[in-house]
């Protein structure tokens, strides 16, 4: 069984800083690499499916990168808004999604 | 739009209960997953489906099954619960197999056993 490490397991930021954790997988039969966030009552709701080393995707100020030689991607929030506060959640492929524990992001107002 | 839908947000049942845990996609999606999520553990997959009437044991199987009739219904089954299977139920689906597919989930049953 794969290990998919995330870190911090929880994370206190200032409105308006940014921020970035850690997704680490083992980098061996590496596929996809996928980022979720789920918010509190909510459904984990997709944000990311990476494929290529190197790849780099955005979506609003929501980015994350890859790097599939040394088995980690990052995950960056720019500018944090309260809306931004959830437990984010990384996966990696092997036949199927093997996932870690989250990251629990909390904005302070 | 709600495209993934588990029947109970909130459920508590009885020691040696039969449970049903109920989950309908409306994205006629072929694959079907059953998970549960614990504290400081990332979510273990419990059962998952390619097809009607297919069924593929997850990683943590023991004390369920599950039924797939028709294409957008994927059961969870309790046998007899038990208060290790206290916990967050989260069903998700799949457009196809592979890699690079997303998963769309329900928004989860927190089941307590007592």
């Amino acid at each position: 069984i794969l290990n998919v490490e995330q870190s911090p397991q929880s994370l206190h930021v200032q409105e308006g800083d940014s921020t970035n954790f850690t997704c680490s997988f083992p980098s061996s039969n590496f596929y996809a690499l996928h980022w979720y966030r789920w918010e509190t009552a909510k459904s984990p709701e997709a944000l990311f499916v990476m494929t290529l080393n190197g790849d780099e995707k955005k979506k609003g100020r929501i980015s994350a990168t890859l790097n599939t030689k040394e088995g980690y991607s990052y995950l960056y929030i720019k500018g944090s808004q309260p809306e931004d506060s959830a437990t984010y959640l990384c996966a990696s492929y092997n036949y199927q999604l093997i996932w870690g524990a989250g990251t629990k992001l909390i904005i302070k107002p | 739009d709600v495209k993934v839908t588990q029947s109970s947000r909130y459920l508590v049942k009885r020691t040696g209960e039969k449970v049903f845990l109920e989950c309908v996609q409306d994205m006629d999606h072929e694959n079907m997953f059953w998970y549960r999520q614990d504290p400081g553990l990332g979510l273990r997959l419990i059962y998952f489906s390619y097809d009607v009437k297919m069924k593929e044991k997850g990683d943590i199987p023991e004390g369920y099954s599950v039924s797939r009739e028709k294409k957008e219904r994927f059961s969870l089954i309790l046998e007899s619960a038990s208060t290790n299977q206290t916990s967050m139920y989260l069903c998700a689906s799949s457009f196809g197999q592979g890699a690079s597919y997303g998963y769309t989930f329900g928004s989860g049953t927190r089941l307590t056993v007592v």
